[in-house]
């Protein structure tokens, strides 16, 4: 059974809008979640992370959001610019603090951001 | 920093054959981690090491794979007898052990196995 899930496989948006991005988890116990942007052909590449005792975390155009009482998270692009375009992966990291530490990933949605 | 490194980016091998990938982490990252992302999907976490240490190792990873660090430098993940399954990506990444969670895991760009 799936931990992490983005119910949405994709998302298309008009440049200088806001792209939401949406991540529902059913571990209660993770502790960070962080989302990553991968082009082809490339690795995961790190966005921005929140903690599970914050309910925001903000960075430059990015923000992310928790809501813990409903297991579910979402990422803010504001503006978003064409090279926004690119699957987003919504991870949570389980053991934090030297136990396990291994990110449990989404299936991703694919962000295309129109000029 | 060239961040991390994944040999080959690409390679084709018949059904049978064993291929081994190679992974140099960022230097100052202790922990090393292997995951493999087929179409459709997202990485599914194989195994990581904590310096040479493989601490954990995912219900994934059968007795085909084998991951090795030694020295606690480079890592290279062996496959035997591929399998057609066996196709994916197969992506490393590196991190501090201190703070995974502020600052993610750095990937390298993968290794894409085809097997024929």
């Amino acid at each position: 059974d799936q931990q992490v899930k983005q119910n949405s496989p994709s998302l298309s948006v008009q440049e200088g809008r806001i792209s939401i991005l949406n991540c529902d988890y059913t571990n209660s116990m993770f502790d960070y979640f962080l989302w990553y942007k991968k082009y082809p052909a490339e690795g995961p590449t790190f966005l921005i992370s929140i903690s599970s005792i914050k309910d925001k975390n903000e960075d430059g155009r990015f923000t992310v959001f928790l809501n813990k009482s409903a297991k579910h998270l979402s990422l803010h692009i504001v503006p978003s610019q064409p090279g926004d375009s690119a699957v987003y992966f919504c991870a949570a990291l389980e053991g934090y603090g030297g136990s396990q530490g291994n990110l449990i990933f989404g299936k991703g949605t694919k962000l295309s951001v129109k000029p | 920093d060239t961040g991390v490194s994944q040999d080959p980016r690409h390679k084709i091998t018949k059904r049978g054959q064993n291929v081994t990938f190679r992974c140099d982490p960022i230097s100052e990252h202790n922990r090393l981690y292997w995951y493999r992302q087929t179409l459709g999907q997202g990485p599914e976490f194989l195994t990581y090491f904590q310096n040479e240490a493989q601490l954990e190792k995912s219900r994934l990873l059968s007795d085909r794979f084998s991951a090795e660090r030694p020295k606690g430098s480079f890592s290279t993940l062996e496959i035997q007898r591929t399998e057609q399954g066996d196709s994916a990506m197969y992506l490393c990444a590196s991190s501090r052990t201190e703070d995974p969670g502020d600052y993610g895991y750095t990937f390298g760009s993968g290794t894409r196995l085809t097997v024929v």
